[in-house]
């Protein structure tokens, strides 16, 4: 099965509202990661966090390992906050350091 | 924060063409990666690179060749390239002792006729 799942599969918000990203995985991890994609762009790395809460301005990720979930928090979020959230955790399997990807949240902020 | 520098950025191909898609990073990281992503599929691992001279196969690596000969660039061939092969590609560097971070290019999006 997949080991990672992201849920909701797409969002809307209006303008300053809070939203709340999930992905759970079904395997023990060395990394997770979050990324931010806009439409043709490219993966823009927006944390590291392999357990623990960290912060970066207006978002906040959270990863629980003995939960096996990891969330990304958007807080009065802004029309270019829309794109693509991606998660993608780095499994304990001693088969190299690869991600395997989840299949993404899309956000759309309206004004 | 890395530099992962991918050419060319847009390429269209003919089928049974030879295909050399390049990456290089500037940040002295051992491993490399190629992705490539596609609507329904998501990101998928191809192939990637521990190192100078060494390749493995990813989840996906049909119809791929990879080549690194050094700890910059990294390459991904298509020998036969096939219109099934039409997609965005990315390339990644990322660390190893404990810190799996990966860093990714800005993608090459591929058409093959």
């Amino acid at each position: 099965g997949q080991q990672v799942q992201q849920s909701p599969a797409s969002l809307v918000l209006q303008e300053g509202e809070n939203a709340e990203l999930q992905c759970n995985f079904s395997t023990s991890l060395n990394s997770m990661q979050w990324f931010y994609q806009r439409p043709g762009g490219s993966l823009v790395s927006l944390f590291y966090n392999p357990s623990g809460t960290k912060h970066s301005g207006r978002l906040t990720s959270t990863t629980v390992i003995k939960e096996r979930r990891s969330s990304l928090h958007i807080s009065s979020s802004q029309t270019t906050d829309s794109g693509t959230y991606l998660c993608a955790l780095d499994p304990n399997n001693n088969a190299g350091a690869k991600l395997t990807f989840g299949g993404g949240t899309r956000l759309t902020v309206r004004p | 924060e890395a530099a992962v520098t991918q050419s060319p950025r847009n390429k269209v191909a003919v089928t049974g063409g030879k295909v050399t898609l390049s990456c290089n990073q500037t940040n002295n990281h051992n491993n490399m990666y190629w992705y490539r992503q596609d609507t329904g599929h998501g990101l998928r691992l191809i192939h990637y690179s521990y190192g100078a001279g060494s390749t493995e196969k990813g989840d996906i690596p049909d119809g791929y060749k990879a080549s690194r000969p050094s700890q910059e660039n990294f390459s991904l061939i298509l020998e036969l390239a096939t219109p099934s092969q039409t997609s965005v590609y990315f390339c990644a560097s990322g660390g190893d002792w404990g810190i799996y971070e990966q860093y990714f290019g800005p993608g090459t999006r591929l058409t093959v006729l």
